[in-house]
């Protein structure tokens, strides 16, 4: 069974200020990794993935991730916050190879404050 | 393009009541899912479908039914809701395998009193 965790229900940052939204997997085999955004009344909009390759990937409105595989997790992050970032956060990991299944993480809720 | 599309916004049912969530997607995707969005709980995996004429069951599949008879729909069908249902249910589709995005429409907010 596959597993995403994100061990931060909310995250406080301050506008201007470097942010990470943390997230931990658990699949068999190599795992596709993405990153999504969802904001108030919306369905999920897409941020960025990792398929294979650099472990450093970069995405939509300035935001990357990082792909760890020793410790199994692929943080979010991004340089400087914006106020307009504050919305709720996903992370989804499925195994590599065909028609496979999308476990999605629990959501972290980001604020950014002015 | 319209991307994927979701009717109703909202809805409304009473215990026991039946009703079809509808998804359609002009992307001509191959791959289709829906997930119910529940406080603290993420995006559950309810059915999926991997082409015209094949679906699957996800990770909360009772009391709900599935079919994919054209690429373009996949509609949802509560058979005798429950209050338990009430969430935010959302269809997605992507292109291909695993390694493609998904596209989200904006939801379906139901309620069962």
């Amino acid at each position: 069974a596959q597993s995403v965790a994100q061990p931060e229900d909310q995250v406080n940052v301050a506008e201007g200020n470097p942010l990470t939204v943390k997230c931990t997997y658990s699949v068999s085999g190599n795992p596709y990794l993405f990153w999504y955004v969802q904001y108030p009344n919306r369905g999920l909009q897409f941020l960025l993935k990792y398929i294979t390759g650099d472990n450093l990937v970069k995405g939509s409105y300035g935001f990357e991730a990082e792909f760890n595989k020793s410790q199994t997790s692929f943080h979010l992050k991004k340089p400087s916050a914006l106020v307009s970032d504050s919305a709720l956060y996903f992370c989804a990991v499925s195994r590599s190879g065909g028609y496979q299944k999308v476990t999605f993480g629990t959501g972290t809720k980001l604020q950014v404050i002015p | 393009n319209a991307g994927v599309t979701q009717t109703p916004k909202f809805q409304v049912l009473k215990t026991g009541q039946s009703m079809t969530l509808q998804c359609a997607q002009d992307m001509n995707h191959e791959y289709m899912s829906w997930y119910r969005q529940d406080p603290g709980m993420g995006l559950r995996l309810i059915h999926y479908s991997v082409g015209a004429g094949i679906t699957d069951q996800g990770e909360v599949p009772n009391g709900y039914n599935v079919s994919r008879s054209t690429t373009e729909d996949f509609p949802l069908r509560l058979l005798s809701a429950a209050p338990s249902q009430t969430s935010v249910y959302f269809c997605a589709s992507r292109d291909g395998q695993g390694n493609q995005p998904q596209h989200f429409g904006d939801g379906t907010r139901l309620s069962i009193l």
